[in-house]
């Protein structure tokens, strides 16, 4: 069965920390991605990958970064994390074209406290 | 940015009961797809419907899409309570990129 993989289903870090979001797919898929899901809100793409090495700021990239170094690798970093923060992180992945569903992962609660 | 509104927020209905989501989105699209996410887990990828389809069926789920109207609609027939859930539309942009409602949430009950 294919997968998306988050390392973590529940993490709780402190206001300041640097916090690494890890994801991980075994469909060679070439596309992934982070969003985030507040209530309310939907899901807000936060940043995206088309290869390796490459990465592209979604709708709302501001506090966070990524790191695409390996194919099947996708991890996002919270540099100074705050309370606003506080959300479920949901990473996705899908092959090439466009015309497909995306598989995603069971989602990270992060708490910032 | 949202692009997919889904209509109604919230749904309860009586097990063998249907359910109808709407959607609307504002410019045009390459597909719309549906997604159903369990409580507090992710997404899981129901259906998609390209922009030249206008109908499309899997199991007990029935998508249309009205272009010119800009509105799409979720049909789950004789619905259980394991349909419970949260049910989102998604527009795919440029990029492989989807853009999600704020979603639905169905109760239905048993």
């Amino acid at each position: 069965d294919v997968k998306v993989t988050q390392s973590s289903r529940y993490l709780v870090k402190r206001t300041g920390e640097k916090v690494f979001l890890e994801c991980v797919q075994d469909m060679d898929h070439e596309n992934m991605f982070w969003y985030r899901q507040d209530p309310g809100l939907g899901l807000r793409l936060i940043y995206f990958s088309y290869d390796v090495k490459m990465k592209e700021k979604g709708d709302i990239p501001e506090g966070y970064s990524v790191s695409r170094e390996k194919k099947e690798r996708f991890s996002l970093i919270l540099e100074s994390a705050s309370t606003n923060q506080t959300s479920m992180y949901l990473c996705a992945s899908v092959r090439g074209t466009g015309y497909y569903g995306y598989t995603f992962g069971s989602g990270t609660r992060l708490t910032v406290v | 940015s949202q692009q997919g509104e889904e209509d109604p927020q919230a749904l309860s209905i009586q097990e063998g009961e249907n359910a109808t989501m709407n959607c609307s989105y504002k410019t045009s699209i390459n597909n719309l797809q549906w997604y159903r996410q369990n409580s507090g887990r992710g997404l899981v990828h129901l259906i998609l419907i390209r922009s030249n389809e206008r109908e499309k069926h899997s199991g007990r789920l029935r998508v249309t899409l009205d272009t010119s109207k800009k509105s799409s609609s979720l049909l789950i027939t004789a619905s259980r309570a394991a349909d419970t859930a949260s049910y989102f539309c998604a527009k795919m942009e440029y990029g492989n990129k989807l853009v999600f409602g704020a979603g639905t949430i169905l109760r239905v009950k048993s």
